[in-house]
């Protein structure tokens, strides 16, 4: 099976302009959730979606924002660009949600750069 | 609320001697523990999974590690460093909610 595949991976933006990532998961795999790496912060989780429903939101403002299709595909936007958003961006699909022990499988991550 | 702290860092090795980063973590339910590992400019994968089956669990690569609940801890161990080992590693627990916390990782460097 093929893994979970993130476009685009790398993306050079300036601030104020609004971003666009593309994620699709595992076949089969109905859950998608989305993560931000920073060196400062680390891996924080941004939100979750399951059948085209946000389940699950983290500590991130309202410019952050993110949608799942009836294919499972999911993408996160982010608005009105900072330069604090640029960090490494992981996406990651599970079967269903499980309550805590289903296992998340990660994508390469888009590398955003904000200028 | 839960939360998981690894205690190193930092760990450097050399190859062919043991490997053990640690990791304690805090939940108030029996949590689902997951170590995962990135090499640079890459995703994370998963090494091994807790979920309150066996208290040890075995991975991938050689990698094993021991729930210990008197403890809190979740530690990481192979018997034998590759040089291929050299990564980051994240001790992560998982919500009931299924949201992943991680651990601020852990660097591995092997020495030849």
């Amino acid at each position: 099976k093929a893994g979970v595949t993130q476009t685009p991976r790398y993306l050079i933006k300036t601030r104020g302009q609004q971003v666009t990532l593309s994620c699709s998961p595992i076949s089969g795999h109905r859950s998608v959730s989305w993560y931000q790496q920073t060196p400062g912060q680390g891996l924080q989780f941004l939100f979750e979606y399951f059948s085209e429903t946000q389940r699950n939101k983290g500590n991130f403002p309202g410019r952050f924002s993110g949608r799942q299709f009836s294919n499972s595909r999911s993408e996160m936007n982010v608005s009105t660009l900072e330069l604090g958003d640029s960090a490494l961006y992981l996406c990651a699909s599970s079967l269903s949600i499980g309550g805590g022990q289903e296992t998340q499988y990660f994508g390469p991550g888009t590398r955003l750069l904000v200028l | 609320a839960q939360s998981v702290t690894q205690l190193d860092s930092h760990v450097s090795v050399s190859e062919g001697t043991p490997v053990l980063l640690r990791c304690n973590y805090s939940s108030s339910y029996s949590p689902s523990l997951f170590w995962y590992v990135q090499h640079p400019n890459k995703g994370l994968q998963l090494l091994l999974k807790y979920t309150s089956a066996a208290t040890l669990v075995k991975g991938i690569n050689g990698f094993e590690a021991e729930f210990k609940k008197s403890e809190t801890s979740f530690h990481l161990t192979k018997p034998s460093a590759h040089m291929s080992d050299a990564a980051e590693y994240f001790c992560v627990v998982s919500n009931q909610g299924g949201k992943l916390i991680f651990g601020q990782g852990t660097e591995l460097s092997v020495k030849p």
